[in-house]
């Protein structure tokens, strides 16, 4: 079966800054997604970003960007020039040949200004 | 956009009551899916359905039961409601494969069982 494992609880970042946070994952599968989910407080769960395990080149949306490190098994997400918005739970997730999302404990992300 | 509905988002109910929490989308997708989320814990799965009428276990199905009879509702029942399904439930729903692999969402019904 596929893990998911965020190791940080919880983060924080300086307004403006740069934070980067933590996913690793287990999988026998060669073909898969990987996605980053936002989940602001009270609020509902949206995508930040998804990466196809076929693709080499890192995923970029605007300030959100991803270190795919495949043979590591490792997905970090990295977040530029934080806004107090981006405060929220990250959740970081894996799909495989079946069609569920395998979610890691996620990762609180606050942000100070 | 896609729109995903779960009729309530707080509830309180008795030990040993019957609770529906129920889920519609609107972009025709496959697959629906429910799963709880507990502090620490992450989103686990608790029932999926990739069609109307069928239905899987995911990894913590005992205590629940699911409905699919039309392709847009998927229902999540708690036959005789615990203490410990005290939670956030999250309906989310994707299309089988799909050029994405993204799920969809809902707000989420937050369950407090006494």
């Amino acid at each position: 079966a596929q893990t998911v494992t965020q190791s940080q609880p919880e983060m924080s970042v300086q307004e403006a800054e740069t934070v980067t946070l933590s996913c690793t994952y287990d999988t026998s599968e060669s073909d898969y997604y990987l996605f980053w989910y936002k989940q602001p407080p009270s609020r509902q769960m949206i995508l930040v970003i998804r990466q196809e395990a076929y693709k080499q080149q890192n995923a970029t949306e605007n300030r959100f960007s991803v270190n795919f490190q495949k043979a590591a098994k490792s997905f970090s997400l990295k977040i530029s020039d934080s806004q107090l918005g981006d405060a929220a739970m990250y959740f970081c997730a894996y799909r495989g040949y079946g069609n569920k999302l395998v979610f890691g404990a996620g990762t609180i992300l606050r942000v100070k200004s | 956009d896609v729109k995903v509905t779960q009729s309530s988002r707080y509830l309180v109910k008795r030990t040993g009551e019957k609770v529906f929490l129920e889920c519609v989308q609107d972009m025709d997708h496959e697959n629906m899916f429910w799963y709880r989320q507990d502090p620490g814990l992450g989103l686990r799965l608790i029932y999926f359905s990739y069609d109307v009428k069928m239905k899987e276990k995911g990894d913590i199905p005992e205590g629940y039961s699911v409905s699919r009879e039309k392709k847009e509702r998927f229902s999540l029942i708690l036959e005789s409601a615990s203490t410990n399904q005290t939670s956030m439930y999250l309906c989310a729903s994707g299309r089988t494969g799909g050029i994405t692999g993204e799920l969809f969402f809902g707000e989420g019904s937050r369950l407090t069982v006494l």
